[in-house]
Parts: structure tokens; C-alpha cells; sequence
């Protein structure tokens, strides 16, 4: 299917252990972004990629990583969860839409729930 | 200043227009959206404009852009209970690292 899709929609886990969220995109953007979303704090970049192999922090980076070795791919990892790390993660990405103009469309989004 | 506003809440009766207004950073912003998004779900793009439009309209969806003033609304004609939800409009400028910017989101409450 087309369009941009995250994994798993819904997560829990425990204090210490690692997470992995999945994003991928079939438009081969070359921008795509992670956000987490917490109420009080609106939307929060975590990091960003401008194409294959280019990736960088954001406003919130502490205690994520990313790859991006494929253009479609974008996973994020949570190396040691922590319960503030409990929060809604969405994935976007930047690029030419079906009506051919520049847009950001956003994924169905991850809800983690850090125990 | 450095960050985009909105207003937090905006109350509307069933039928009536609503407008919800944001003000960017950066004059030269290319691209400005508009995300709906409702309770426990992502963000939908409603509609978006570029800076070399003034006003585009979508339907229901009118969106007035103001460069001088940095001013961007969305109107929504003869709202519903379904338009009930957070908006939120986002810049993007052109020519640097086209990361978006995010104000906190606009409740839209419809009531009948």
C-alpha cells in the first residue's frame, strides 16, 4: 500500500529494555522526521534525516537513536526505555505528493507505554 | 518571535464558520499546512497554501495568507460536531533543512 506506515501501533514494555518503532514510506521522500506528541508539550522532534545515511537530532534527541540506510526506512530505537519515554511517536515524511506538490504527511502514529 | 502561535481553544455552535488563525516565524515560509487531528489518532493534512498564494479554498476549507503580518487562518464554513478537533498549522521554509514548524494546536469544540 502506499503512503506511510508505522509499527507497532501499540507498544508496552518495562524500564531498561530496548525498543524498536518501524517507519516506512513508499514515496521515496528524501526528508522524514520523528516526533513525539505529550500533552502539555504539543508536537517534539526527536530526530530528522535529509536522505539515506544523513540523520540529526532534534529538539528532544536524549536516549534515541536512528538509522537510515534505506530511503524508505527510518526506524527509531529507544536503547534503554525509561517511563518518560512513555509517549505517542509519529513518523513523517517530506516530498512530492500525489497532487505533485511538496508535502508532509504523517504516519497512523505509535503509542509506547513504558511500565 | 521564534515560534508559531495559535490560540488554544475555540468554541463554535453547529453551522456557524469557525476561524482559526496562526502567525509563523518567517516571512519567506514556502510551505504552511494544516493538520486536523482527532482523539487518539495522527495528524490528517486538511489543506495547505504556498507563499506565492494569497487565499486557496478547498470546499468547506478557505485559507487566507497574510506574508505581510506573518498571518495564516483557516476558515471552516457551516462547521460540524464532526469537525470537532485539534488543528494544527506548520511551516516549512524553503532553501534550509525543511524541518517543520508546529504551533501546540487549536481545540476546535462544536457544540449544537
Amino acid at each position: 500500500d502506499a503512503g506511510i506506515t508505522q509499527s507497532p501501533r501499540y507498544k508496552i514494555t518495562e524500564t531498561g529494555r530496548q525498543v524498536t518503532l518501524m517507519c516506512h514510506q513508499t514515496w521515496s521522500h528524501s526528508y522524514m522526521f520523528w516526533y513525539r506528541q505529550d500533552l502539555g508539550h504539543g508536537l517534539r522532534l526527536i530526530y530528522y534525516s535529509a536522505a539515506a545515511d544523513i540523520t540529526d537530532k532534534g529538539e528532544v534527541p536524549d536516549g534515541y537513536v536512528v538509522s537510515r540506510s534505506k530511503t524508505e526506512n527510518f526506524p527509531l530505537t529507544l536503547e534503554s526505555a525509561t517511563r518518560s519515554q512513555t509517549s505517542v511517536y509519529f513518523c513523517a515524511s517530506f516530498g512530492q505528493g500525489v497532487s505533485g506538490a511538496n508535502v508532509l504527511t504523517f504516519g497512523a502514529g505509535s503509542r509506547l507505554t513504558v511500565l | 518571535g521564534e515560534d508559531v502561535e495559535q490560540s488554544l481553544f475555540l468554541s463554535v455552535r453547529e453551522g456557524d464558520s469557525s476561524v482559526i488563525n496562526c502567525t509563523y516565524t518567517d516571512s519567506s515560509s514556502t510551505y504552511l499546512y494544516w493538520y486536523k487531528q482527532e482523539p487518539g489518532a495522527g495528524l490528517q493534512l486538511l489543506t495547505y497554501i504556498f507563499s506565492n498564494m494569497d487565499m486557496k479554498q478547498d470546499q468547506r476549507l478557505t485559507v487566507l495568507l497574510n506574508k505581510k503580518d506573518k498571518h495564516l487562518s483557516l476558515r471552516i464554513a457551516d462547521t460540524q460536531t464532526g469537525d470537532s478537533a485539534i488543528y494544527f498549522c506548520a511551516e516549512i521554509r524553503s532553501g534550509g533543512s525543511y524541518i517543520p514548524t508546529f504551533g501546540r494546536g487549536t481545540s476546535l469544540i462544536v457544540h449544537p
